[in-house]
């Protein structure tokens, strides 16, 4: 499976974009790109998902390069409520039925 | 919907005795997976299922863990006996291969396991 590296802790400014980097340099040509949040005592919440192009949810937007070996999750206008840790996961097609490999994520704190 | 359930949500219990998580998926929902999370570990899967049977069993830590689903709307995970290093959250979650559906896995809130 590949693999995927993220900073382990990111501040942002409240109303501020929070970009948050993942690089997934092994990844395949069928794997999409996952990102989910764990918000503190809470379940993953899924955010979104890619495959080539770019995409963008009422949540955030996925930027995904031209090679593919990294991505960047924007939250457009960060809030408190923001504050989480981020998993960019890579998983085969069927993402939704098969393995979700978390890594340690990215820690984004909010900050007023 | 009321997402997927999970009861209890806190457990407390002693080394040695029988502890059973239980967990009701989304309606409609064909995947069912037990999740577990540690400080140590992160978050890691434990086994899944799709329509009843279970498909990936490869992260249960071993013969003291068991897990069932016996129809579509409940599964359970069970550990016999328990262990203090059983102690996490453990989480349940639900999908579908239904193309109308968003590709997601839907978590459910989490058992907080205590084992004393």
């Amino acid at each position: 499976d590949a693999k995927t590296t993220q900073p382990p802790s990111m501040d942002c400014a409240e109303g501020r974009a929070a970009n948050l980097p993942c690089n997934h340099s092994t990844i395949s040509g069928n794997e999409y790109v996952y990102w989910y949040r764990q918000i503190h005592s809470q379940g993953p919440q899924y955010i979104i998902h890619g495959l080539k192009n770019n995409e963008t949810n009422e949540m955030a937007s996925l930027i995904i390069t031209e090679d593919r070996k990294s991505s960047t999750l924007i939250l457009p206008h960060a809030t408190l409520r923001d504050t989480a840790v981020y998993y960019c996961i890579v998983s085969p097609s069927s993402g939704n039925t098969g393995k979700l490999i978390f890594g340690q994520g990215t820690t984004l704190q909010v900050k007023p | 919907d009321a997402g997927v359930i999970q009861s209890p949500r806190h457990e407390v219990t002693e080394m040695g005795q029988e502890v059973t998580l239980r967990c009701k998926p989304i309606s409609g929902h064909d995947y069912l997976f037990w999740y577990r999370q540690t400080m140590m570990r992160g978050l890691e899967l434990l086994i899944y299922f799709n329509n009843n049977v279970p498909i990936d069993d490869s992260g249960m830590p071993e013969d003291r863990f068991s897990a069932k689903m016996p129809n579509a709307s409940f599964s359970t995970l069970k550990i016999q006996p328990s262990e203090p290093r059983d102690s996490a959250v453990y989480f349940c979650a639900s999908s579908s291969l239904d193309p109308a559906v968003q590709e997601t896995q839907y978590f459910g809130p989490g058992t907080r396991l205590l084992v004393l």
